[in-house]
């Protein structure tokens, strides 16, 4: 069973379009992240929810907007699609951020692609 | 912000060699994370280390936490070709914030 899965795999998407990208964790973790991988590989934390409550907001543009409709759902929404954007998206998540069993477990990623 | 150095950024070695790579930063950790990433997938956890000097292991996989707390390495011994990949560190800062900042990974390929 996949512990943490995110649909789609793959997003192509023209300039402008509004996507959402969701995920969700079977393994009982009270904490999910989002995280943007660049083009040269770099991660970078995004968001970061615990037990439905935002704890972690990065300096990422307002169109970009988290929803955790409970603890084991954390979807990204992003609105007005811009060429910058384009990056592979992972979603993970966590036992707790403050523990020290914080352990992040990645699913496997959403490859977005704006034209 | 808060950077995490790791080198080499990327590296050829051959089968059956040791391979070292580390992680620096001027800022000072709680625990620090090894994770490796394969094409099309998600970082996977290799190592974790909570405390300043532990040595700890997986397999032929050995990472250290460096006595400042600033740095941590890791090293593979007797390398195979499924070891290729990007090999990333992670660091949670001491300052309380608790997120964690990902280093700029190390690519290794390994010549059969």
């Amino acid at each position: 069973d996949t512990a943490v899965s995110q649909t789609p795999k793959y997003l192509v998407t023209q300039m402008g379009n509004d996507k959402s990208i969701k995920c969700e964790q079977n393994l009982g973790h009270d904490t999910m992240y989002w995280y943007k991988q660049d083009s040269k590989k770099f991660l970078k934390i995004m968001f970061s929810y615990n037990n439905k409550e935002l704890i972690i907001n990065e300096t990422v543009p307002n169109r970009f907007s988290p929803k955790s409709p409970d603890k084991a759902h954390l979807n990204l929404h992003i609105n007005s699609l811009e060429l910058g954007d384009s990056a592979v998206y992972f979603c993970a998540s966590s036992q707790a951020p403050r523990e020290l069993s914080a352990e992040a477990f990645f699913g496997q990623g959403t490859r977005l692609t704006v034209v | 912000g808060q950077q995490l150095n790791q080198s080499p950024q990327s590296m050829f070695i051959q089968e059956g060699e040791d391979v070292s790579m580390n992680c620096t930063s001027s800022s000072i950790f709680n625990t620090w994370l090894w994770y490796k990433q394969d094409p099309g997938e998600g970082p996977v956890l290799l190592i974790a280390l909570y405390k300043a000097g532990e040595l700890t292991s997986n397999g032929r996989l050995t990472a250290q936490f460096g006595i400042t707390r600033k740095d941590s390495f890791l090293n593979i011994s007797a390398s195979i070709p499924s070891d290729v990949g990007i090999y990333f560190c992670a660091g949670q800062l001491a300052s309380g914030t608790y997120k964690y900042i990902f280093g700029t990974g190390t690519r290794l390929k390994v010549l059969a």
